[in-house]
């Protein structure tokens, strides 16, 4: 099965600079790459996705880049703010109905 | 708030009870999920529901019961359990198919184990 792998796992920043989060994936036949965000004490939500016939995507302060030949993918998040401070959770979809996802990065951002 | 409920929020249950969590879906998708989330662990996926048929059971113990009578319900019956089951179980939803594979989360029933 998909094994996926996220780095760090904790990550702090301070207000305005940019995070950085990092995933590996196993299973090369993975077409679809969403990352969720979960802030305290609420449920995950998709904030951003990106499938394996494009190389990055963007959306507003937030950007996911794929690297399919190494079976990376990471998430970008520049000028961050204090309502970025979330866990972080990335997952790749292997075209069998179920995603597998990091163990997750806990993002917090510093006044 | 969301299209995915869940009931009850909390739950704390002796190891002898037997309960049940439940889960419904207002957004016409037709794949149901059950997570387990643990701190500091990954999201564990316990069982797919594709057209109310099960998919996937990720080797779960036969304490968890997972129940889809249709589409928009899902069960999760909960019978012996162990201290260490004490976690957020999350159901989720999705509608298989192009452009999004985009699960959406319930809020959770967070259970303890006594």
């Amino acid at each position: 099965g998909e094994n996926v792998e996220q780095h760090p796992s904790t990550l702090s920043v301070q207000e305005g600079d940019s995070a950085v989060i990092k995933c590996t994936y196993s299973d090369s036949a993975s077409n679809y790459f969403p990352w969720y965000k979960q802030e305290l004490g609420k449920r995950p939500q998709l904030i951003i996705d990106i499938r394996s016939n494009v190389g990055e995507k963007k959306d507003q302060r937030i950007a996911v880049t794929l690297n399919k030949t190494a079976k990376h993918f990471s998430l970008h998040i520049t000028e961050t703010q204090p309502e970025d401070s979330a866990v972080y959770f990335c997952a790749a979809f292997p075209n069998d109905y179920k995603l597998s996802f990091g163990a997750g990065t806990t993002v917090t951002v510093r006044a | 708030e969301t299209g995915v409920t869940q009931t009850p929020r909390h739950l704390v249950m002796g190891m002898t009870n037997k309960k049940s969590l439940k889960c419904e879906q207002h957004l016409g998708h037709n794949a149901m999920y059950w997570y387990k989330q643990s701190a500091k662990k990954p999201l564990e996926l316990m069982f797919v529901y594709n057209f109310k048929e099960q998919t996937e059971n990720n080797s779960v113990p036969s304490r968890f019961s997972p129940e889809c009578p249709n589409s928009s319900h899902l069960f999760l019956h909960l019978h012996t359990l162990q201290p260490e089951d004490s976690a957020l179980y999350l159901c989720a939803s999705s509608h298989l198919a192009l452009p999004s594979y985009e699960q959406y989360f319930g809020p959770g029933t967070r259970l303890t184990v006594t």
